[in-house]
């Protein structure tokens, strides 16, 4: 079955580093790929999203390209923020599915 | 933020006691979803609608049942609470827009099983 595997955490940075969480998927078709953000004791927020190779997904100075030949989907920031601490998901939802299937959360500490 | 709205918001309960959580939307969504958030497997989907009284079971399932009598409430019942249960639930719903379905999450509810 269809499947995301993240990169295990804590990922832990300084103030204004460069940010890369690693996201790689299984999937048959052509899924619908995912990044979330969930800050602490809040739910799931959709940070970004892209639908077809190639795409490049981009929000709050986050981006994430689907790239179908790798299968993967990094997250990257180029200065991450003390505030952009948090737990990033990311998701598939494939072609004709409905259900979302999550990799397990890579926590990122981001230290002034 | 889409109109999603989980109550309670925080439960503690006793084992072997029935547990109902509601959710409800605002913007006649059709597709309503449960998951649950334990360390270590990330969300993992328990039940989901695909309209009023159409339900169908996810990969988490067993120990729990669902109801949607009407497109803003879904409902999600632990019959007989245990302590594996204790997690954080959350709903969501499904939007369809140019770039394809996107789901979105209520705010969650924490549930202890003692």
């Amino acid at each position: 079955g269809d499947s995301v595997t993240q990169m295990e955490g804590p990922v832990t940075l300084s103030e204004e580093a460069f940010l890369t969480i690693n996201c790689t998927y299984t999937a048959t078709g052509y899924p619908s790929l995912f990044w979330y953000v969930q800050y602490p004791g809040e739910g799931l927020q959709l940070l970004l999203k892209a639908t077809k190779a190639d795409d490049k997904g981009s929000n709050k100075g986050f981006e994430a390209t689907y790239r179908k030949e790798t299968t993967s989907f990094h997250l990257e920031k180029g200065s991450v923020q003390v505030s952009d601490s948090a737990v990033y998901f990311c998701a598939l939802v494939n072609t004709g599915f409905q259900k979302l299937v999550f990799g397990t959360g890579t926590r990122l500490l981001v230290s002034p | 933020d889409a109109g999603i709205t989980q109550s309670p918001r925080h439960k503690v309960t006793e084992t072997g006691t029935p547990v109902t959580l509601r959710c409800h939307q605002t913007e006649n969504h059709r597709y309503m979803y449960w998951y649950r958030q334990d360390p270590g497997h990330g969300l993992r989907l328990i039940h989901y609608s695909y309209g009023v009284k159409d339900t169908d079971k996810g990969e988490v399932s067993d120990g729990y049942s669902v109801s949607r009598s009407k497109t803003e409430d879904f409902l999600l019942t632990l019959e007989s609470a245990t302590s594996s249960q204790t997690s954080v639930y959350f709903c969501a719903i499904s939007e369809e827009d140019r770039g394809g379905k996107t789901q979105y999450f209520g705010p969650g509810t924490r549930l202890l099983v003692l």
